[in-house]
């Protein structure tokens, strides 16, 4: 059974880093893109960024550029995003996603997102 | 400001059918696939369509899914009470290097 577990709620004061992960189970870890999605509160879906953790490839989203990092550890089979100084705008739920990208020829492929992890609730207040 | 632009909020009875639209651009849904998400309340999004118009095992064939140009249509029949979600679409934009963008979202009220 393909799961993506996140890690706990966090509770963090303006201006501290965070990690929060994202472990994935019951697939090649390696073989799919996992992704991040953050929802303010009360607000709709914001895409974040990508990784591909067979070879480290990340991208990001134009908002989020600068702002986060996301990484990989292929031999945990853990995802991360990560902020060195948070701020209270930071505040949301969230959440990682595994991409497929099934190819249909002639180049033409598909993507979207078929397991999403539970969600990890960032608080930032002083 | 969403990259795909849906309805706030759509509502409907019991039992009737509703249909939620995402428009889009030629970057986006133009040229790449649609997908579906439902979030129930207090849960994360969960796939609904994929490729305009697939269902994954488990979705009742009550959901479908259509494409026509650069814009989606998600279609409900037979609504229920615990249809009761927001709904968002997403997709990719070649234009983006990360590349996926979501709609704004669809509050659905079963009346």
């Amino acid at each position: 059974e393909v799961q993506l577990v996140q890690s706990g709620a966090e509770v963090k004061k303006p201006g501290e880093s965070l990690k929060i992960s994202c472990k994935g189970s019951g697939y090649s870890f390696t073989s799919y893109w996992i992704g991040w999605v953050r929802q303010m509160p009360g607000k709709g879906l914001e895409w974040m960024g990508i990784i591909y953790p067979g070879d480290s490839d990340t991208r990001y989203s134009p908002s989020f550029q600068g702002q986060v990092t996301i990484s990989a550890d292929k031999s945990i089979s853990t995802a991360y995003l990560q902020w060195s100084s948070l701020k209270a705008s930071d505040t949301a739920m969230y959440y990682c996603v595994r991409k497929v990208t099934p190819y249909y020829g002639s180049g033409s492929y598909s993507n979207y997102f078929d397991y999403w992890g539970q969600g990890t609730l960032v608080t930032v207040s002083s | 400001q969403s990259v795909l632009t849906q309805p706030p909020s759509v509502s409907a009875a019991p039992g009737q059918k509703v249909t939620i639209s995402c428009s889009g651009s030629s970057s986006n849904i133009g040229n790449n696939y649609v997908s579906w998400y439902q979030q129930l309340p207090g849960t994360a999004p969960k796939l609904l369509i994929y490729d305009n118009n697939k269902r994954p095992s488990g979705i009742p064939d009550r959901f479908s899914g259509s494409k026509s140009g650069t814009s989606a249509t998600l279609g409900i029949t037979g609504l229920q009470t615990g249809d009761e979600a927001d709904y968002y679409c997403g997709t990719w934009d070649s234009s983006l290097s990360a590349g996926g963008v979501f709609g704004g979202g669809t509050k659905l009220t079963v009346l």
